[in-house]
């Protein structure tokens, strides 16, 4: 089993409405998680970190954890033609090394 | 403040050919990772520092080689270099805790012909 799943998409979605982007992790010892965007040709930049189990919210952006479940997920509420790109999501693992899924393709149709 | 800066930004190899990727930052950051992306992939971790005089494989080691002799330093080296490796490289840097982000260079896009 890989470190960090993701759905490689790419998943399309309507302007205006919620995408849900998906992650799974294996390490059960994983504290932190990390969902970044990256357009292409460019380096990833973070959007959200969560740490603890529940919701954590940033304007538009909600990322779900539930630690029990091996979960992280990423809500992107009123998606705009700007949020079009692929969003990856990153684990600490316990002996500190940071490893991302393959990332998840975004495309938001006008 | 400049961050985490890679040079070069583009590079072409041949089969065989050596050559060192460079990596700097100037946050003070004990910890730095190298990176590889291949096209339409995620990142994988090649090599990681957690200090200077530490380094430990990640994902994929093989065919490259790292040394940490600075905090500020981290280079990738590739010898006898491949096609398999072409790919983009990306070096990061984070603070020695495990809520904190990684910090993303520009990205070394290499060629290896």
């Amino acid at each position: 089993q890989k470190e960090v799943e993701q759905n490689s998409g790419p998943l399309s979605v309507p302007e205006g409405a919620i995408a849900s982007l998906n992650c799974t992790y294996s390490d059960r010892v994983s504290q932190s998680f990390f969902w970044y965007r990256q357009y292409s040709g460019k380096s990833p930049e973070l959007i959200m970190s969560i740490y603890s189990n529940g919701d954590k919210e940033d304007g538009r952006f909600t990322a779900q954890l539930n630690k029990a479940s091996q979960y992280v997920s990423l809500l992107i509420r009123d998606s705009q033609p700007s949020d079009s790109a692929t969003y990856l999501c990153a684990v600490n693992l316990r002996d500190d090394k940071i490893i991302f899924g393959k990332g998840t393709r975004l495309h938001i149709l006008p | 403040n400049a961050g985490v800066t890679q040079t070069p930004k583009f590079r072409i190899l041949k089969i065989g050919q050596s050559m060192t990727l460079q990596c700097t930052q100037d946050m003070n950051h004990n910890y730095m990772y190298w990176y590889r992306q291949d096209p339409g992939m995620g990142l994988k971790l090649i090599y990681y520092s957690v200090g200077a005089g530490i380094t430990d494989k990640g994902e994929v080691p093989n065919g490259y080689n790292v040394s940490r002799s600075t905090t500020e330093d981290f280079p990738l080296r590739l010898e006898l270099a491949a096609p398999s490796q072409t790919s983009v490289y990306f070096c990061a840097s984070s603070l020695p805790d495990k809520n904190t982000e990684a910090f993303f260079g520009q990205g070394t896009r290499l060629t290896v012909v």
